[in-house]
Order: C-alpha cells, then sequence, then structure tokens
C-alpha cells in the first residue's frame, strides 16, 4: 500500500541548531516526493520537490530510494521556520493519482 | 493574479443548516480536491475532480457533497450540519500532469 510515514509529531529545536525532519514513504514504483508547509495563519504551499533539487529558504531535501526516505534538512534552524511540515508523494511521477500526505511534523524553532 | 479562492473564510452556523463552501481557481487546473484538516493536523481527502462533471470520493467518508459544472468552480455543501463537521476545509488544484498541489487559504466552520 501507499503510504508516507513522519515519525516525529512534533519536533523542537534551538535557533542555529541543525534540523531534520523525516519522512519515509512505501511505494512500488518512482514517485515524485514533495515537502509542504504551513505557517501560522497561512495556506500550505509547497517549499520544494525532489525532482527540482534545490535549497529553499535553506532546506534540502534528497530522495534515497535504498532507504525509502525524504528527510528534510537544515543545517542552521531560524524562529521563522517554526511550522507545520507535510511530506507527500504523487505516485506514477506525478501524472496520476492523488497526493499521498504524512500526518505531518510540526516544527519549533526556540529562541 | 492566478490564484485559487475560498469562501468564507470562517462560518459559525447552528445545528441542521445547509452550507455551501466556494472554491474558484483562475489557474486553468483541471483537477480539484478538498481536504478537511483539524488545525495542526493531518490532511483528509474528502472529494476531488478531475475534470467538469466528474467528482470521486476521497479517502475519508464525509457527509458533504460536490460539483463540478465549471471548471474553475468547485463548491462544497452540507446539506444538514453537525458539530462533528466543524473542521477547517481546504480547497486545491493542479494542472493534468503536474505533482505540485495548490492551496487556497481554508475555510473553518465552527457548527454549534
Amino acid at each position: 500500500a501507499q503510504r508516507v510515514t513522519q515519525p516525529e509529531k512534533l519536533l523542537s529545536v534551538f535557533k542555529g541548531a541543525p534540523v531534520e525532519l523525516k519522512c519515509n514513504y512505501s511505494y512500488s514504483g518512482s514517485p515524485e516526493l514533495f515537502w509542504y508547509v504551513q505557517y501560522s495563519r497561512q495556506r500550505l504551499q509547497l517549499l520544494l520537490r525532489h525532482i527540482s533539487r534545490e535549497s529553499i529558504k535553506g532546506f534540502t531535501a534528497d530522495l534515497n530510494k535504498g532507504e525509502t526516505s525524504f528527510h528534510l534538512k537544515k543545517p542552521f534552524a531560524q524562529e521563522e521556520d517554526s511550522a507545520m511540515y507535510y511530506c507527500a508523494l504523487s505516485p506514477y511521477g506525478g501524472s496520476q493519482g492523488n497526493l499521498i500526505f504524512g500526518k505531518g511534523t510540526k516544527l519549533s524553532v526556540k529562541p | 493574479e492566478a490564484d485559487i479562492y475560498q469562501t468564507p473564510r470562517y462560518l459559525v452556523i447552528g445545528t441542521g443548516k445547509k452550507i455551501t463552501l466556494e472554491c474558484s481557481q483562475t489557474m486553468g487546473h483541471d483537477k480539484m480536491y478538498w481536504y478537511q484538516q483539524d488545525p495542526g493536523m493531518e490532511l483528509h481527502l474528502i472529494h476531488y475532480s478531475y475534470g467538469v462533471n466528474s467528482t470521486e470520493k476521497g479517502d475519508l467518508s464525509s457527509e458533504s457533497t460536490v460539483s463540478r459544472i465549471r471548471t474553475e468552480h468547485f463548491p462544497l455543501t452540507l446539506e444538514s450540519a453537525r458539530p462533528s463537521h466543524t473542521s477547517q476545509y481546504l480547497c486545491a488544484s493542479r494542472k493534468q500532469g503536474a505533482g505540485e498541489l495548490f492551496f487556497g487559504e481554508g475555510s473553518r466552520l465552527t457548527v454549534l
């Protein structure tokens, strides 16, 4: 079955510390993976996608097909990074099917 | 400006009332979706549509109904609201063949 797992419901770090939000997926084909972010009182929005291989707001995520993971990382967390983060999988490379979301991880960056 | 709009943003109503949550997008997207989300919690897909006159139920069973008469419009209706329907409802859309979803700002419904 297709599934996205975010094992941490809440992650709390201090400003300047490295942060890693974990995401594991279960899918036999070639999925497209995304990270979405929801800041307080703002709409859910795309942070980054694995095919673009970009660094957005200092965040990076590498697709590891062997470990079926797509962890989100940032070397130095900032207070403005505090938000809900959702990992999502699009089956069939995005051409078919609906996005499958993880349950989300709330990141809290303390001063 | 191309965007996805939801109205109302907030709605407080009594039990038994009929409500319609509006969702419109000006991005020319074929696929549209409704998600239910309690604050800070996971997203549950309740309805989706791949085009005009196409609607399907999502993973989470919902008493709401939807319609897709026009490409840009995807309203959600509750015939008789109950307190258990209290939640935030997010509308989203994406282009055919593309993975990225674009979300509206959400409609927060409270049923007393």
